[in-house]
Order: structure tokens, then sequence, then C-alpha cells
């Protein structure tokens, strides 16, 4: 079966940095997306991944290992703001499968 | 979520009863997603359509109908409600890369 791991939940202080894995097991892999999702809103298009290695944009940078089969996410100079659900996703078969989702909690 | 519009934001159905949600987008983007959202959980892919006039099943469509009127609307009916249902529901769109995606605001269904 495809199934994503991810942590239900992360804790981290202002202005700290914090890392948020993901495990896959799917076939056909195309890469690894990460979404983040405030509560009531849509999930938006973070960072994608489809070769190995780190990718950056601004606070957030995002790394692949395929033959791993793992990923993380890594938020740095965390804000207030940046309290979400942080979603994994990989492609495969034309599709996207999701991992649960984990909650971001940030304190001051 | 510029560009892809969902109708209605919030809907109260009884057991039974059918209702159709509209997904229409202005990107130009050729791929087209319905995805459900339960409380503390991942998105689950119910239907998806790879352009105009064609659509696939994706991981839940049980229950679930879809036409792809026109590269512009996606819309997801249900035919007979039922509370299992119950849930949010996301239209998303690609463009070349499955792991781009646009979504919509949601619609909040709730069914009784």
């Amino acid at each position: 079966g495809q199934s994503l791991e991810q942590p239900s939940e992360v804790t981290a202080v202002e202005g700290a940095i914090v890392q948020i894995n993901c495990t896959y097991q799917t076939s056909g892999f195309y890469g690894l997306s990460w979404y983040q999702q405030h509560d009531g809103g849509a999930p938006t298009f973070l960072s994608y991944n489809a070769l190995d290695g780190l990718e950056e944009t601004g606070r957030f940078s995002s790394f692949l290992s395929r033959s791993d089969s793992y990923g993380y996410l890594l938020l740095q100079e965390l804000q207030m703001k940046d309290s979400a659900s942080y979603f994994c996703a990989v492609g495969s078969n034309y599709q996207l499968i999701w991992g649960a989702g984990t909650k971001l909690i940030i304190k001051p | 979520n510029a560009g892809v519009t969902q109708t209605p934001k919030f809907q109260v159905l009884k057991t039974g009863q059918s209702m159709t949600l509209q997904c229409a987008q202005d990107m130009n983007h050729n791929s087209m997603y319905w995805y459900r959202q339960d409380p503390g959980m991942g998105l689950r892919l119910i239907y998806y359509s790879a352009s105009e006039g064609t659509t696939d099943k994706g991981e839940v469509p049980n229950g679930y109908n879809v036409s792809r009127l026109n590269k512009r609307e996606f819309s997801l009916r249900l035919e007979s409600a039922a509370p299992s249902q119950t849930s949010v529901y996301f239209c998303a769109l690609s463009g070349t890369a499955l792991e781009t995606q646009y979504f919509g605001p949601g619609t909040r269904l709730l069914v009784l």
C-alpha cells in the first residue's frame, strides 16, 4: 500500500528552528511536496523536491532522500504566524498522496 | 486561493438530499481535483480530471459523481447525501507538475 508518516504534533519556541519529518512508502514516486494549512483555511503550497538534496525558499527549506524514502521541512526563525498544520504529499500514479499532517505549536 | 473559486462556502443537508459543489478556475490549468478533509486528517482524493472531457476516480469515489464541463469548471455531485459525507471539500488544480497544487477556499458540508 501507499502511506506517509509524519509526527502529529510538534512544539517549538518563537525564533527557534524546527524540523518536521516525513517518511513515505509509495509506488511510482515522482517527488515530495510540502503544504501549509492554517486552521479554517485551505492548503497552500510551500515547496517541492523531485531530486535528492535541499531546496531553500526564504525561512523554509525542504530536504529529500529518495534512497531512504525520507524528507523533512525545516522552518527557521519561527514566527507566531507559522502556527499551522504542515502536510507532506507524494506524487504517485498521477495523484498526490497526503500525510495526516503535523500541527506546529509555537510558544512565545 | 486566487484563481480558484468554490460555491457554496457552507451547506447543511438532510440525509438523502442531493447537491452539487461548484469549482471554477481562471488559471488556465489542465488538471483539477476534488478532495475531502475530515477533522485532524490529511486530504483524500475523490476524483480528478487531467483535462477537459476526462475524469478518473481517486481514493474515495463512492457516493460522488463529477463533471468536467469545460476547462474552467469541475463540479462534484452528491446524489444522496449521507452523514459520513460530512466534511470539508476542496477543489484544487495543477499545471504541469501535479505536486504543485492550488486550492480553492473549500466548502464546509454538514449532513444531518
